[in-house]
C-alpha cells in the first residue's frame, strides 16, 4: 500500500519553542489531514486540507498542503506542556479511495 | 468529545479465549472502520463497512470476525489470538466511506 513518511520520528523541544514537522507521499493527494494522539487516547483530528498550497491554522498551529500535493506541513508555535503527543498524517489520493497514515511524529515537551 | 465509543478501553486474554470489542458512534455516520495499531507502525486498516455493508477486508486472518448491526454499532469478535495481536485496536467513523475519519479511544488488547 501507500506509504507515507513523517518526519522527524521524535523530536524534544523546551516549552516556547515552535516545532515544525512535514509528511511526503511518493503520489498525489488531493486531501491531507493531521491527527494528533494523546498517550492511551485515540488519534483527534486537528486540520484537514483539501487543495493545493492552501494553509489553514488552528489557535497555534498552521497545516500546509504542499504544492507538489505530495506532501504537507504541520508547525506549531509557541509549544506548550499540552501539546505532548504523536502527530500522525493522512493522505488521500481522491475522492472515495483510502485514506494511508503517516507512522506518526512523537512530540516531548520539556517545561 | 463521546463522538466515537470504544468498550472495553483495555482487554488482557488468553489464546484460547474468545472476546468481544464495541464501537459505538453518535455522529450519524454512515461507515465505520477498524485499525490496528502497533508501536512504531502506521495505522493498518482492518474492515471498513459502509451502510452496514463490509466494503473492504484488508487481508485481515479470520480469528478477528466484524460484526455492523447498524450504522451505529461495530464489533470485533476475537477468537484464538496470537501474541502478536496486542496492540491498540481504533475504531473510527464517518459520513460516507472513505471521507474525514474520527476515531475513538482505542481498546488496548493484550493477548497472553
Amino acid at each position: 500500500g501507500q506509504q507515507l513518511n513523517q518526519s522527524p520520528q521524535s523530536m524534544f523541544i523546551q516549552e516556547g519553542e515552535d516545532v515544525s514537522m512535514n509528511c511526503t507521499s511518493s503520489s498525489i493527494f488531493n486531501t491531507w489531514l493531521w491527527y494528533k494522539q494523546d498517550p492511551g487516547e485515540g488519534p483527534v483530528l486537528l486540520i484537514a486540507l483539501y487543495k493545493a498550497g492552501e494553509l489553514t491554522s488552528n489557535g497555534r498551529l498552521t497545516a500546509q498542503f504542499g504544492i507538489t500535493r505530495k506532501d504537507s506541513f504541520l508547525n506549531i508555535s509557541a509549544s506548550i506542556p499540552s501539546d505532548v503527543g504523536i502527530y500522525f498524517c493522512a493522505g488521500q489520493a481522491n475522492t472515495g479511495n483510502q485514506f494511508y497514515f503517516g507512522t506518526g511524529t512523537s512530540l516531548t515537551v520539556i517545561p | 468529545e463521546t463522538g466515537v465509543t470504544q468498550t472495553p478501553r483495555h482487554l488482557v486474554m488468553g489464546m484460547t479465549n474468545k472476546k468481544s470489542l464495541k464501537c459505538e458512534q453518535h455522529l450519524g455516520h454512515n461507515a465505520m472502520y477498524w485499525y490496528k495499531q502497533s508501536a512504531k507502525k502506521p495505522l493498518e486498516l482492518m474492515f471498513v463497512y459502509n451502510f452496514k455493508e463490509q466494503t473492504e477486508n484488508n487481508s485481515v486472518p479470520s480469528r478477528f470476525s466484524p460484526e455492523c448491526p447498524n450504522s451505529s454499532h461495530l464489533f470485533l469478535h476475537l477468537h484464538t489470538l496470537q501474541p502478536e495481536d496486542s496492540a491498540l485496536y481504533l475504531c473510527a467513523s464517518s459520513l460516507t466511506s472513505q471521507e474525514t475519519q474520527y476515531f475513538g479511544p482505542g481498546t488496548r488488547l493484550l493477548v497472553l
